[in-house]
């Protein structure tokens, strides 16, 4: 089975950079991927990481380290609209290769 | 493009009623499947399916059916509601390769579904 676990609340200020950390326990592991969900809206997909390492898109950027089990999502210049929550999922293999998600991250950001 | 669609957004059903949340795709993906999301608790897969004619069970399956007649569509039936089954239901769909496993997933826009 999959554990993924994530904070459940931070709070940034404008500007600013923080970073939401995800660690995972899984029986099997083909990829994690993170989601952005604005309140009341669907999850849409920010990135995905298969290998060690750093993958940058913009403003966004997540980490991944398979043998410590951990990932983290870096959000650079913070701006109002990123104030949502940040779904970490891992994908299993066989059955499906399903994707398991964390509780999410609800991110406020502050003027 | 249409993406994935849902409906209805909003339903409010008495216990014991059943009813079924319409999902369809427009990408021609292989793979679909339903969640249900709960405070605190995430997303919680409820049933999937990798293709037409082909369905599993995700980590929630009791009191949800589903069936895959064609690529496009993915009806979740609720056989008979109950109170813990309020919850939003998101559909989602992605390509699905066996060994390509860098498929996003797309979803709806999800339903609000509370049983009384």
């Amino acid at each position: 089975g999959q554990n993924i676990d994530q904070p459940t609340e931070m709070t940034a200020t404008e500007g600013a950079i923080v970073q939401i950390n995800c660690t995972y326990q899984t029986s099997g592991f083909n990829g994690l991927f993170w989601y952005q969900q604005h309140a009341g809206e669907a999850p849409t997909f920010l990135s995905y990481n298969v290998l060690d390492g750093l993958e940058e898109k913009g403003r966004f950027s997540s980490f991944l380290s398979r043998s410590k089990g951990y990932s983290y999502l870096l959000l650079k210049e913070l701006q109002m609209k990123d104030s949502a929550s940040y779904l970490c999922a891992v994908r299993g293999i066989g059955a499906g290769n399903m994707l398991t998600f964390g509780g999410g991250t609800r991110l406020m950001v502050k003027p | 493009n249409a993406g994935v669609t849902q409906t209805p957004k909003f339903q409010v059903l008495k216990t014991g009623q059943s009813m079924t949340l319409q999902c369809a795709q427009d990408m021609n993906h292989e793979y679909m499947s339903w969640y249900r999301q709960d405070p605190g608790m995430g997303l919680r897969l409820i049933h999937y399916s990798v293709g037409a004619g082909i369905t599993d069970q995700g980590e929630v399956p009791n009191g949800y059916n589903v069936s895959r007649s064609t690529t496009e569509d993915f009806p979740l039936r609720l056989l008979s509601a109950a109170p813990s089954q309020t919850s939003v239901y998101f559909c989602a769909s992605s390509r699905w390769f066996i060994g390509q496993p860098n498929t996003e997933a797309f979803f709806g826009q999800g339903t609000r579904l509370t049983v009384v």
